[in-house]
């Protein structure tokens, strides 16, 4: 089975700052999904980044982009520029492209941001 | 125009009771899910739905059943709610049942008293 780790629980930034997110998985398929969701303290998780194993270019998304190491199976993410609204629960989770009962997100415990003055 | 919307947004309960939720998507979507977010913030896959079968039913108590009258909505029934029910749930759709970005709905917070 597939598992997702965030070892940080929590991180702080300053704005205007740059963070990084850190994000292992565990597989062994060749081909799969991984995203990036946020949850601010509204609960809604919304989607900020996703990139395609097969893909060896790195998805960018404004000032998000990821740093995808296939190898190493890590998948982090950068914030660049951080913004007072950035600040929310940053969730990674992973997909295998397969239909059926594998296509469920498996995600990782989270990791807390604070962005400060 | 919400794309997936959940009712309630909140729901305060007792112990022993039965209580639905309700999930919509208007995207044309043919595969939901639903979602359960505990206290320390995990996480973890209830069921799936693709063109109203059931595709994915995780390791949760049968109170639990979903229903999907149409594809484009999912609900949650509970029966005999339990304390270790209180959780955050999340209603989710995409495209099919492959690699497809899944989409949130805003969550229920549920508390079992």
């Amino acid at each position: 089975a597939q598992t997702v780790t965030q070892s940080q629980p929590e991180m702080s930034v300053q704005e205007a700052e740059t963070v990084t997110l850190s994000c292992t998985y565990d597989t062994s398929e060749s081909d799969y999904y991984l995203f990036w969701y946020k949850q601010p303290p509204s609960r809604q998780m919304i989607l900020v980044i996703r990139q395609e194993a097969y893909k060896q270019q790195n998805a960018t998304e404004n000032r998000f982009s990821v740093n995808f190491q296939k190898a190493a199976k890590s998948f982090s993410l950068k914030i660049s520029d951080s913004q007072l609204g950035d600040a929310a629960m940053y969730f990674c989770a992973y997909r295998s492209p397969s239909t059926g009962t594998a296509s469920k997100l498996t995600f990782g415990t989270g990791t807390r941001l604070q962005v400060t003055l | 125009d919400t794309a997936v919307s959940q009712t309630p947004k909140y729901l305060v309960t007792q112990m022993g009771n039965d209580k639905s939720i309700k999930c919509e998507q208007n995207l044309g979507h043919d595969t939901m899910y639903w979602y359960k977010q505990d206290s320390k913030k995990f996480l973890k896959i209830m069921f799936s739905y693709n063109n109203k079968e059931l595709i994915i039913n995780e390791t949760v108590p049968n109170r639990f059943s979903p229903k999907s009258p149409d594809k484009a909505h999912l609900n949650l029934h509970i029966n005999s709610l339990e304390l270790g029910d209180s959780a955050v749930y999340f209603c989710a759709s995409s495209q099919g049942n492959g690699a497809e970005t899944q989409y949130f709905g805003p969550g229920t917070r549920l508390l079992v008293l």
